[in-house]
């Protein structure tokens, strides 16, 4: 069975501080994909990032970075210098290889306040 | 950029009418999908779809849900006769080189 868990549900930080969400996963597949979703106040899911289970090489874009540990499997994701804008609903997933199709397991979501 | 699009972006029914629910998934996607939110709540898959039948469905996709491409554009779902349980944000999706989301349906049953 697949299972996402995002322990922390609310987070608060002051706008410039550094926030990391934390996201860890089960799975018994050894070939799997890892999402990060954005899902401001408006509503709609905004796609952020998709690893897969053989690249572990962390990732960085602009102020987003991801860091994805197979030993612990988490695949946290770090935002520098957050911003007003980031305020949102953070959702990690998790897809198994066996999947035939996209049917994402989706932990339950953190949700971010920047505090201006 | 491509992107799905969904209509309504809100429709408000009463419990055991009919609702159905369109989207337009982007146009050289071959799997298209169902998922829904509760308020509060995880996303959670419903349904996947390629070439013109079901791929995958999950317990919460019952017989009251179905699912129709009736074009070569068009990707809908319908609810047979709604239940206050079935308020919820419901996405549809398509993917080739992942996943990508449309901004959502909120359906309110009264």
């Amino acid at each position: 069975a697949q299972k996402v868990t995002q322990a922390q549900t609310e987070i608060s930080v002051v706008e410039k501080e550094d926030v990391t969400l934390d996201c860890v996963y089960e799975t018994r597949d050894t070939t799997y994909y890892l999402f990060w979703y954005k899902q401001p106040p408006s509503g709609e899911l905004v796609f952020l990032i998709r690893r897969n289970s053989f690249d572990e090489q962390n990732e960085i874009s602009g102020r987003y970075s991801w860091n994805f540990q197979k030993s612990t499997s988490s695949f946290n994701f770090t935002i520098t210098a957050s911003q007003v804008v980031d305020s949102a609903v953070y959702f990690c997933a998790l897809l198994y290889s066996g999947a035939g199709s996209y049917q994402l397991t989706f932990g339950k979501g953190t949700k971010l306040s920047v505090i201006p | 950029e491509p992107e799905v699009t969904q209509t309504p972006s809100h429709q408000v029914t009463q419990m055991g009418q009919e609702v159905i629910l369109r989207c337009v998934p982007i146009s050289n996607h071959l799997y298209f999908y169902w998922y829904r939110q509760i308020l509060g709540q995880k996303v959670e898959f419903l349904v996947s779809f390629y070439n013109n039948e079901i791929s995958e469905k999950s317990e919460i996709f019952d017989d009251q849900f179905s699912v129709e491409r009736p074009d070569g554009s068009n990707f809908t779902l319908k609810i047979r006769s709604t239940k206050l349980e079935d308020s919820a944000m419901y996405f549809c999706a398509s993917s080739r080189r992942g996943l990508f989301f449309g901004s959502g349906t909120q359906l309110s049953v009264l």
